[in-house]
């Protein structure tokens, strides 16, 4: 039990397009989802918290505007990359609280993003 | 803040050889606390995590580790490596209100001498 689909795995976009990636808790109801970016051999870094129904809630220095999360569903999660360039090539990843606090935080299998 | 610490960036182990990547804490209240293992362009996969409790923290593919709070630290050990054991090991802790925002380290690469 307990599995996050993260799609699409890896896409390759022209600078300038948006990009969309998704994220879904396959057998469980998740309130909170996160989003993460790792650049490549560097650890991962919270972008930020995704909160059904409402408004997503960003780490420091990450654009609202650049990365658009939209949480419609207990069970989905997207985030839109806008008006992509290259520096925002990177591994993006979720997550999914499954327990509310209780540890069951589970993660996406990632997406790596190209960005040409 | 809280924050993680992994100070070793790569360590080299004979196959068969035990394993032990270090991992110290900033936080605090009682940490949750996680080992995640990741293999090249994967997800990550939870290897243990500790809550309360026993301090000693069995997890899957035959890792342990153990909490010491007066070192803030929460160690990773394996008595026997496995070349599959090959991967990149992230000790991170648990933020936040529900302490489910994850805060990782920097990470340690682990890499398999036949």
């Amino acid at each position: 039990g307990a599995v996050v689909s993260q799609h699409p795995s890896w896409v390759i976009c022209k600078s300038g397009t948006s990009v969309k990636i998704e994220c879904r808790s396959l057998d469980f109801q998740a309130t909170t989802m996160f989003w993460y970016r790792q650049f490549p051999k560097q650890s991962l870094m919270l972008m930020a918290t995704s909160n059904e129904g409402s408004k997503a809630t960003y780490e420091q220095g990450v654009e609202k505007d650049k990365f658009l999360i939209n949480h419609a569903s207990l069970t989905l999660s997207t985030l839109t990359v806008t008006s992509a360039h290259p520096e925002d090539s990177s591994f993006y990843i979720c997550s999914a609280d499954r327990d509310r606090g209780g540890g069951g935080y589970t993660f996406g299998s990632g997406t790596r993003l190209t960005v040409v | 803040a809280q924050s993680v610490t992994q100070p070793d960036i790569h360590i080299t182990v004979s196959e068969g050889a035990s394993l032990e990547l270090r991992c110290n804490y900033s936080y605090g209240a009682t940490p949750y606390l996680f080992w995640y293992v990741q293999s090249p362009g994967q997800g990550l996969q939870l290897l243990l995590k500790y809550f309360s409790g026993d301090t000693l923290v069995q997890g899957i593919k035959g890792f342990e580790a153990e909490f010491k709070r007066s070192q803030s630290s929460f160690n990773l050990r394996k008595p026997s490596v496995h070349w599959s054991d090959a991967a990149e090991y992230f000790c991170a802790v648990g933020a936040g209100s529900s302490a489910s925002k994850i805060i990782f380290g920097s990470g340690t690469r682990l890499s398999i001498r036949p």
